[in-house]
């Protein structure tokens, strides 16, 4: 079965200041994607970045960027220059044609 | 475009009873997926729903089903509701050949 693991429950982060979330996955397929999603109190889930497994080259989103190791099925966050806003739970998901799995989250703090 | 609706937003039953949540995808998105987020167990995948047809499903008991109309409108239905049952209910939609999907705000359920 697939599995995604995000071993650090809680991480915090000073403004301004860089910071990287991880996150593993298991899978026996070869056709998926990653996605890292941001849940604010609102709980409105939002897509941060998006990995396609068959793309070698790592995604990048203004601030945010990620580490893709495919034959490592590791798939980390790393957050520049971060800001206020960014605080919230952040949640690794693998998508395939069947299934979508989430991590457990990660709560990010951002201290100003 | 507007984005995924999910009705009502708040949800409080006994339990015993049953509910119906509805979800509205983003126009021209086929596909309707429903999660459920719970403190203990994180965000589980239910089901998802493709041309009125159930495609994939989590392991939830069969109290919980659904139902897609013709229109891409989405229902879930949990039927002799749990203590247990109380939890975040999101929904998601999603173009058909693309991984990426669109998140409702969700539906807080309460069961007392």
């Amino acid at each position: 079965a697939q599995t995604v693991t995000q071993s650090q429950p809680e991480m915090s982060v000073q403004e301004a200041e860089t910071v990287t979330l991880s996150c593993t996955y298991d899978t026996s397929e070869s056709d998926y994607y990653l996605f890292w999603y941001k849940q604010p109190p609102s709980r409105q889930m939002i897509l941060v970045i998006r990995q396609e497994a068959y793309k070698q080259q790592n995604a990048t989103e203004n601030r945010f960027s990620v580490n893709f190791q495919k034959a490592a099925k590791s798939f980390s966050l790393k957050i520049s220059d971060s800001q206020l806003g960014d605080a919230a739970m952040y949640f690794c998901a693998y998508r395939s044609l069947r299934y979508m799995r989430f991590g457990a989250g990660t709560r990010l703090t951002v201290k100003p | 475009k507007a984005g995924v609706t999910q009705t009502p937003r708040y949800l409080i039953k006994t339990r015993g009873q049953q509910v119906t949540l509805s979800c509205s995808p983003i126009s021209g998105h086929r596909s309707v997926s429903w999660y459920q987020q719970t403190p203990g167990q994180g965000l589980q995948f239910l089901f998802e729903y493709f041309s009125e047809t159930q495609r994939n499903k989590g392991n939830f008991p069969g109290r919980f089903s659904g139902r897609q109309f013709s229109n891409s409108r989405s229902e879930m239905n949990v039927s002799t509701l749990e203590l247990g049952d109380s939890a975040l209910y999101l929904c998601a939609s999603r173009d058909l050949g693309d991984y990426e999907q669109y998140f409702g705000p969700g539906t807080r359920l309460t069961v007392t």
